[in-house]
């Protein structure tokens, strides 16, 4: 699997937008982007994934740069409750398994 | 309305005392995962089951087991648990193991080994 480095820690204040950076510079063509997060004591979960283009839903964006090798999670109105670590995978699909990296502790701060 | 279910949710067993943490879901899916997480790491699968066709990881010890008598139970078997087998086991679902199903994991069984 791609390996991914993500910042330890970060901190926002309530009510502005999160951006979480990954670096996946030895990524594949055919290997997805994947973010979860875990709130502490909680089982992982999923936000959102893509592949080339930027992606949108009710929880957050992904922004992939063009040569694939970076994205950036954004969360665009952090509350007290997206406080959890954040996890960037790279996906290799040949049986489903998800390599969780070291991740980054986001704390929203009121 | 809860989709993947662990029970129990803290389970304290003896040094070398047989332990089954046990998962269901209710979403069909043709895959069940069993994680281990550690004490402030990421969790790292064990080994998974594509309906019933077993795949262990490489480093996964032989101390650990697993059943799945049906498409919604898959059971983790501790043999002899060691003080380094406490941990939070974490079970997660996919539909398939395609590049965009989503794994949808359960709130996890917290391990305590005496």
């Amino acid at each position: 699997d791609a390996k991914t480095t993500q910042p330890p820690s970060m901190d926002c204040a309530e009510g502005r937008a999160a951006n979480l950076p990954c670096n996946h510079s030895t990524i594949s063509g055919n290997e997805y982007v994947y973010w979860y997060r875990q709130i502490h004591s909680q089982g992982p979960q999923y936000i959102i994934h893509g592949l080339k283009n930027n992606e949108t839903n009710e929880m957050a964006s992904l922004i992939i740069t063009e040569d694939r090798k970076s994205s950036t999670l954004i969360l665009p109105h952090a509350t007290l409750r997206d406080t959890a670590v954040y996890y960037c995978i790279v996906r290799v699909v040949i049986q489903g398994q998800l390599t969780f990296g070291s991740g980054t502790q986001l704390t929203v701060l009121p | 309305d809860a989709m993947v279910i662990q029970n129990p949710r803290y389970q304290v067993t003896q040094f070398g005392k047989p332990v089954t943490l046990s998962c269901s879901q209710t979403l069909n899916h043709n895959v069940m995962y069993w994680y281990q997480q550690k004490s402030s790491q990421a969790p790292k699968l064990l080994f998974h089951y594509y309906d019933k066709d077993f795949n262990n990881e490489a480093d996964t010890p032989d101390n650990f087991q697993s059943r799945r008598p049906n498409t919604s139970f898959c059971f983790l078997d501790i043999r002899s648990p060691g003080l380094g087998d406490a941990a939070m086991y974490l079970c997660a679902t996919s539909r398939e193991v395609g590049e965009e199903d989503t794994q949808y994991f359960g709130p996890g069984t917290r391990l305590t080994v005496l």
